[in-house]
């Protein structure tokens, strides 16, 4: 079936640093990745998505100069989260339309 | 854009009974609904999903219902089992191809009780 890897598991940085966050499709190819974002306990919150080639849209809210989308290939999309913050310590968790949606294993990002 | 309402926020039933989720959306373009399942601190899982032609859907002692008119749809699992005790969202997605984006409902907490 369908596979999305997704890197890191977890990561914790200093606040004010950047981290990166990968998903890579292994068996089929993502024109398409969708972000989302999940605090403790609340449900899968939608944050932009990437296209490959083009611009990623962002959901209203989501601030783009501070998480950087890019869909390098067909099967590699990237988040970063630049000048990281406390408040911006979740998990981050992405998704490829294949079968239905498939979704990475999630990254837990704490920021100290 | 759409929006996805999800009742109840928490549901316990004993084991062996019948759980039921319910959802609304408000976007009448929608014509894709999947549920999943997510376990803490994993990725949500697809377990079930229906597409607006379709009035119901059954896999095994999960079934869900779709009322288009309504703009609701349910889902339905019966002789609950402790292991399927976890977080449950129902979603919504307005491409017959599944390739536009989903948003999801707030999710139910399910608790089987053995």
């Amino acid at each position: 079936g369908a596979v999305v890897s997704q890197h890191p598991s977890w990561v914790i940085c200093k606040s004010g640093t950047s981290v990166k966050i990968e998903c890579r499709s292994l068996d089929f190819q993502a024109t398409t990745m969708f972000w989302y974002r999940q605090f403790p306990k609340q449900s899968l919150m939608l944050m932009a998505t990437s296209n490959e080639g083009s611009k990623a849209t962002y959901e209203q809210g989501v601030e783009k100069d501070k998480f950087l989308i890019n869909h390098a290939s067909l099967t590699l999309s990237t988040l970063t989260v630049t000048s990281a913050h406390p408040e911006d310590s979740s998990f981050y968790i992405c998704s490829a339309p294949s079968y239905g949606y498939t979704f990475g294993s999630g990254t837990r990002l704490t920021v100290v | 854009g759409e929006n996805v309402e999800q009742h109840p926020s928490t549901l316990s039933v004993q084991e062996g009974d019948s759980a039921v989720i319910k959802c609304t959306y408000s976007d009448s373009a929608s014509n894709y609904f999947p549920w999943y399942k997510q376990e803490l601190g994993k990725r949500p899982q697809l377990i079930i999903d229906i597409r607006s032609n379709v009035g119901e859907k059954k896999d095994q002692r999960i079934a869900v219902t779709l009322n288009k008119t309504a703009k609701h749809f349910s889902l339905h699992i019966t002789e609950t089992q402790p292991e399927d005790s976890a977080v449950y969202f129902c979603a919504a997605s307005e491409s017959g191809t599944s390739y536009d984006k989903v948003i999801f409902g707030p999710g139910t907490s399910l608790s089987v009780i053995p």
